[in-house]
């Protein structure tokens, strides 16, 4: 059975940096792709970007771009997502997601990872 | 990017009904339209890919149709289990959109 088990939460200032790990298990991780997807408090369903470990080639939303990175660590099966100068607004439960095929729906989800940016 | 446009934002029903969710693409995606259900506090569980295939595991009770721009998720008879918010989201780009979710409550 797939797994997906990500990191535990976090409390961030304005300006800084987040690091979120997603790490599977139960399933090839190589061949999939691995999104990020985030809810903030009350709200609906945001993709932030994917990629494929495989291939290392990755995809972002638009509204990310240039602050958002994800990487993945084939050896230990492990996808992990970068957000830089972090706001108040980026407070969210962040989740990874697989995604069954290139750029389709997504199958198996993490527990997800709150993150709280407070001064 | 794909625009999801889902109605209503919120229904309430009674266990035994029948319920019909609609989602609207701001342009044709042909089938490639997932449905989720999300309870508070999980992650969306995957409901229906394709448009209308139905994911293993999913009670039969739940149905999906549609292609091009306009999609159906119907839930034949609410069980307690189904009272929960709903996500359709589009595949057919390469920056998936979702939409803004329809909160099945009970009546």
């Amino acid at each position: 059975q797939v797994q997906l088990v990500q990191s535990g939460a976090e409390v961030k200032k304005p300006g800084s940096s987040l690091k979120v790990s997603c790490k599977a298990s139960g399933g090839t991780f190589s061949s999939y792709g691995i999104s990020w997807v985030r809810q903030a408090p009350g709200q609906g369903l945001e993709w932030m970007g994917g990629i494929i470990p495989i291939f290392g080639t990755t995809n972002y939303a638009q509204k990310f771009q240039g602050r958002v990175t994800i990487t993945a660590d084939e050896s230990t099966s492990t996808a992990y997502m970068e957000l830089s100068s972090l706001r108040s607004e980026d407070t969210a439960v962040y989740y990874c997601a697989r995604q069954r095929s290139v750029g389709s729906f997504f199958d198996y989800w993490g527990q997800g990872t709150l993150v709280t940016v407070s001064s | 990017d794909i625009q999801m446009t889902q109605s209503p934002s919120t229904l309430s029903a009674s266990v035994g009904d029948r319920v019909t969710i609609t989602c609207r693409a701001s342009q044709s995606i042909s089938s490639w339209l997932a449905w989720y259900q999300q309870k508070p506090g999980k992650a969306p569980k995957l409901l229906i890919y394709k448009a209308s295939t139905l994911e293993s595991g999913v009670p039969s009770r739940f149905s999906g149709s549609g292609s091009g721009t306009e999609f159906t998720l119907i839930i034949s008879s609410l069980q307690p289990d189904d009272f929960a918010t709903y996500y359709c989201q589009q595949y057919n780009s390469y920056s998936p959109t979702f939409g803004q979710g329809t909160k099945v409550e009970i009546k």
